[in-house]
């Protein structure tokens, strides 16, 4: 079946502008988390979400990024006026639920560049 | 708070050698372990984890890992590494009550001939 799909695969914008990347989990999964991966840095976790509850934010470094999820199914990861140190890949993961250490299925990131 | 220290960035190793990949957690409850694995130009896949049981967790291409609980370790290995295990390896930890993971910073194996 089809795995965690990310879209663009890539993404240079310019400083100031608004990204938005996003994310289509595996069918029937229902976490989806959201990380940040920079060169040279482990995993960052921004953002968390777990069917209809409130999603955990505390990840997130500033309110300049927010997420949605939509349907409970696609997210979508928004970045408002990038800066440089925004550049990273975005990776996008789903469970089938928490709380089980089900595994996190990735999808292939989203590299974005900040000029 | 947990956190995860993987010391090595980068480990060079020839081919059919063993290795060791080194993972310490900290973490004031219980937790679970787990590695993960990103080949290149591939997303990250779980390699194995430790939830209960037995220390020493088996999981796939040969690798394995012991959770040392008094030295608060989960080091990966293998008896002998192939070519196509050049890649990023991740440990990462989640305590009980907490739903998302703490990664660390990653170590890259570089198999050479």
């Amino acid at each position: 079946g089809a795995g965690v799909s990310q879209s663009p695969s890539n993404k240079v914008t310019e400083k100031g502008k608004d990204v938005e990347l996003r994310c289509d989990p595996i069918s029937g999964h229902t976490a989806l988390y959201w990380y940040r991966q920079s060169l040279g840095q482990g995993l960052e976790f921004l953002i968390y979400f777990q069917g209809n509850s409130a999603p955990d934010k505390s990840g997130l470094p500033s309110d300049r990024f927010s997420a949605e999820r939509t349907g409970g199914s696609v997210s979508t990861l928004t970045i408002q006026r990038t800066q440089q140190e925004d550049s990273a890949v975005y990776l996008c993961a789903s469970s089938v639920m928490s709380g089980d250490n089900s595994p996190l299925h990735f999808g292939n990131g989203t590299r974005l560049t900040v000029t | 708070a947990q956190s995860v220290t993987q010391l090595d960035s980068q480990v060079p190793v020839f081919e059919e050698a063993p290795v060791e990949l080194r993972c310490n957690y900290s973490s004031s409850v219980s937790v679970y372990l787990f590695w993960y694995v990103q080949y290149p130009n591939q997303g990250l896949q779980l390699l194995l984890k430790y939830l209960s049981g037995s220390t020493l967790v088996k999981g796939i291409n040969g690798f394995e890992a012991e959770f040392n609980k008094s030295q608060t370790s989960f080091h990966l290995r293998k008896p002998s590494v192939h070519i196509s295990d050049t890649a990023e390896y991740f440990c990462a930890v989640s305590d009980t009550g907490r739903r998302a993971l703490t990664f660390g910073s990653g170590t890259r194996l570089q198999v050479q001939p």
